[in-house]
């Protein structure tokens, strides 16, 4: 079974510019996670998606922002690129967000962003 | 404000010997734990959890303390080996209300196993 992909691995950007990343979650996995885990820090929770809606953001500005696609997997998209945006982001999947069961996320390998 | 912490950024172990990683919250909401493990230039995975229903969970080498009192937590690893050389973080979550599902991290601890 495939496991949590993440496209691309490295992004180089400039400050100002917008930044895409994508997510296929694995196969039945209805919920998406994006976390950010910049230098020193621990993962920070960014969005959750679940059955295409954004279930909650984490304590970031609106120029994060993304989606979930019919078939589950998502886009992060970062608007006017900041240096400190520089960090590796995470997407994770679980079976199910909504129902009270506590599900394992399982992790991708991530996309190392760099704004020059 | 942090609610998980993990005060140690690192540890050194003898292989063979016993591993202990701590974790701190202060989220009394929380009543879900997980400790996810992370080699380089891979993505965490997980490794073993614990309700707030229990003080202990086992599996394997692997076993989690909760004192829920203390609002402490530990991962053992017993006997430890070299493979478990990685970053360890502890995870927390809320089992009801709006973002209930997402889990909130420490900053992670580096275990180094020495053969």
């Amino acid at each position: 079974e495939a496991g949590v992909t993440q496209s691309p691995t490295h992004l180089i950007k400039t400050r100002g510019q917008q930044a895409t990343l994508r997510c296929s979650p694995i196969s039945g996995h209805t919920s998406v996670y994006w976390y950010q885990q910049a230098l020193g820090l621990g993962l920070q929770f960014l969005l959750w998606y679940d059955e295409g809606e954004e279930r909650n953001r984490g304590n970031f500005p609106p120029r994060f922002s993304g989606r979930q696609f019919p078939n589950y997997s998502s886009e992060l998209n970062v608007n006017a690129l900041e240096l400190e945006d520089s960090a590796l982001y995470l997407c994770a999947s679980s079976l199910d967000g909504t129902t009270y069961l506590y599900n394992e996320q399982f992790f991708g390998p991530g996309t190392r962003l760099t704004v020059l | 404000d942090q609610q998980v912490k993990q005060n140690s950024p690192s540890l050194s172990v003898q292989e063979g010997r016993i591993s202990i990683l701590n974790c701190d919250y202060t989220n009394s909401m929380f009543d879900y734990f997980l400790w996810y493990k992370k080699y380089p230039a891979e993505g965490p995975t997980f490794l073993i959890s614990i309700s707030s229903i229990k003080d202990k969970n086992e599996d394997g080498r692997f076993t989690v303390f909760l004192n829920k009192s203390a609002k402490h937590l530990s991962l053992h690893i017993v006997p430890s080996q070299p493979g478990d050389s990685a970053v360890y973080f502890c995870a927390a979550s809320a089992g009801s209300g709006a973002g209930s599902y997402q889990l909130t991290f420490g900053k992670g601890t580096k275990l180094s196993v020495i053969p």
